[in-house]
């Protein structure tokens, strides 16, 4: 049973290009993430909100932003993306953030940068 | 800071054996470890998760023991299907109040007829 959505599934761009992820969640959650599994598999999370409050942010390039406007939605905008970024981009959430929660993830946003 | 080490980065077995996934870590904070599965095309979910000392956690025929003396969370089941086919990550939540897991490398389990 889906819970958390992500828009769109894939996304083709060239180098320079600005994109913007979407991601819902109807569980009623405080707490939304953005993960980036790599090519490799490797999961690393980049960024996390509470209740549209930034809470964790990872050290990626200025390029990412996330934008939260409330707390059932955090989308990612990618200012002039780079041949790195390309990666399946992964939204979670979870009731209230605090440590230990289980994530609930949505099914990604493959980006691919030619 | 926090790791998860996942040994095998793929495994391949014949369905009817046993399957074991290796998992240790390292952190300086309390400690919740968690295994998520990820089949192929699909978003990861969780699998199981225990913060209690050797107590055995079980779920879909899964089983793991958190042995926090030897830092290990090590996923086992006794008799592979076809469907275990996945990627498997070990997840650690050392950190507290920021709801942050630091994943492992991942084993991707391929289970041959």
């Amino acid at each position: 049973e889906t819970a958390v959505f992500q828009t769109p599934n894939y996304h083709v761009t060239q180098v320079g290009n600005e994109v913007s992820f979407n991601c819902k969640q109807t569980l009623g959650h405080d707490t939304m993430y953005w993960y980036k599994q790599d090519s490799k598999k490797l999961l690393k999370i980049m960024f996390s909100y509470n209740n549209k409050q930034l809470i964790v942010n990872e050290t990626v390039p200025r390029r990412f932003s996330p934008q939260s406007s409330d707390k059932a939605h955090l989308n990612l905008r990618i200012k002039s993306v780079e041949p790195e970024d390309s990666a399946v981009y992964l939204c979670a959430s979870s009731p209230t953030g605090g440590a230990p929660e289980t994530l609930y993830f949505g099914s990604g946003t493959r980006l691919t940068v030619l | 800071g926090d790791s998860v080490t996942q040994t095998e980065g793929l495994v391949t077995l014949t369905e009817g054996l046993p399957v074991m996934l290796n998992c240790t870590y390292q952190t300086a904070y309390s400690t919740f470890l968690f295994w998520y599965v990820q089949h192929l095309n699909e978003a990861p979910k969780l699998l199981l998760k225990s913060s209690t000392d050797n107590k055995r956690t079980e779920h879909q025929g899964f089983h793991a023991t958190l042995h926090k003396s030897s830092s290990s969370f090590h996923l086992q089941k006794s008799s592979a299907q076809l469907s275990d086919s996945a990627l498997y990550y070990c997840a650690l939540s050392g950190h507290t109040n920021t709801g942050k897991l630091t994943f492992g490398d991942g084993t991707v389990l391929t289970v041959k007829p």
